[in-house]
Parts: structure tokens; sequence; C-alpha cells
């Protein structure tokens, strides 16, 4: 399997401008989760999906925030207004979602920058 | 909110030091899970300890979940230079909720 896969890898915009982050879970994965990891707060959930309904999104920031999960293998994380804060690494993980928390597995990330 | 705490934020040691990370939680956790993560990289998972006093060993890595299953640590022996990273430590506070609270993570370098 190719493992958990996020597009892009490295996104550079300027503030006031959307930004789309985009995730493909690993197949048959059930739960799908958005991390933000700064260097002030960590690993902060943002929200998570289960069979591709939002389950928790208490962790969003606020409302220039949105996450969807069309389907099962994809799902995208939307900034719109981007503002500087917004600056950090966002990861995707997916879990198979057994009766315990299931082992998380984490894509690659995207580093977002916004000047 | 829930917390999990975990100290020390950072560690340097000489290779061939031990080096030991904690974990604390202000509530009962269901189960307890650590990850790495290397410079540059995407957290990885280690381990998942369940049972209250539980211990794992991997290689010269051992866990431990308390008794009360509101702390775990995480201890090296004889670190390696392909031990540097961060450690996080990540609480299920909720059975069942498959929802993760991470600690901020202790980054450790190692001089060889």
């Amino acid at each position: 399997d190719a493992g958990v896969i996020q597009s892009p890898r490295h996104e550079v915009t300027e503030m006031g401008q959307e930004v789309t982050l985009r995730c493909k879970p690993i197949s048959g994965h059930d739960y799908l989760f958005w991390y933000r990891q700064t260097m002030m707060r960590g690993l902060e959930l943002l929200i998570y999906f289960n069979n591709n309904v939002p389950i928790d999104d208490s962790g969003m920031p606020e409302d220039r925030f949105s996450a969807k999960m069309p389907n099962a293998s994809f799902s995208t994380l939307k900034i719109q207004p981007s503002e500087p804060r917004d600056s950090a690494v966002y990861f995707c993980a997916s879990s198979l979602g057994r009766f315990r928390a299931d082992t998380q597995y984490f894509g690659p990330g995207t580093r977002l920058t916004v000047l | 909110g829930q917390q999990v705490m975990q100290i020390p934020q950072y560690q340097h040691v000489q290779e061939g030091e031990d080096f030991t990370t904690y974990c604390n939680s202000s509530t009962t956790l269901s189960n307890i899970q650590w990850y790495k993560q290397r410079p540059g990289g995407h957290p990885v998972f280690l381990i998942q300890l369940v049972k209250s006093g539980e211990v794992k060993k991997q290689k010269r890595l051992t866990f431990q979940f308390g008794e009360a299953k509101k702390n775990s640590s995480l201890h090296i022996t004889a670190t390696q230079t392909t031990d540097v990273g961060t450690y996080f430590c990540a609480g299920e506070v909720i059975q069942g909720a498959q929802k993760l609270v991470f600690g901020q993570g202790t980054r450790l370098t190692i001089n060889p």
C-alpha cells in the first residue's frame, strides 16, 4: 500500500488567499484525521471523520477552516482566507478504527507558509 | 479540556546514555500510544499500551503504563544516533472514540 498521500507537500501563499490541502487515506481505513503541528502548540487535532462523516470538529480554529470528505478515498482541508498564523505543517492520518483507538498512519504532511 | 503533559520538552544525551520521557494525563486513559517523529518527518506508531501496569519492550525501548492509567513512560537504553527524533505519547480519553490527545513531545538529540 502507498500509505497516506497528501498534496501538496509544500505550499507558499499570500495572506488572504484560499488554500486547499488534500489527503488520500489508506484504502479500507474508516477513520481520517486532520492535525496541525507548530512549535508553539505541538500536534493538534483539528477534525476527524468516520466513514466520511465528521465526528468531532472542536479543534477547528475558526470559521476560516473547513474540511470535507466527499468519499472514502479523498478529503480536503480548506483555509479561506489564509493568515500568517496559519503557517504550520498539516498532517492527515487514517486508521482502521476498531474497538480501541487504532494505530494512526500519518501522511508526509503539507508545510504551509502564509506570507 | 483533556490534557496530556509530557516531560522533558528537550533532552540531549551522549550516545550510549539512557533516555526517559514521561507522560501524565489529567484523566484516566483508555489506552496510550507512543509515536516517533524523525526530524522533517511524520509521526510513526511505536506501540500501544492498554492494561493497567503494562510493560512492553521493543529491543532497547521499554514502555510502561501506570497502575492508575494516568501516566506512562518510554525508556531507551544505550541510545544510538538512530534514536534521534521527537517522541510523542498519545492517549485515548474516551474508549472507542478513536480520538487521541497528543502530548507536546520530547525532542531527543544525541552527541555521537
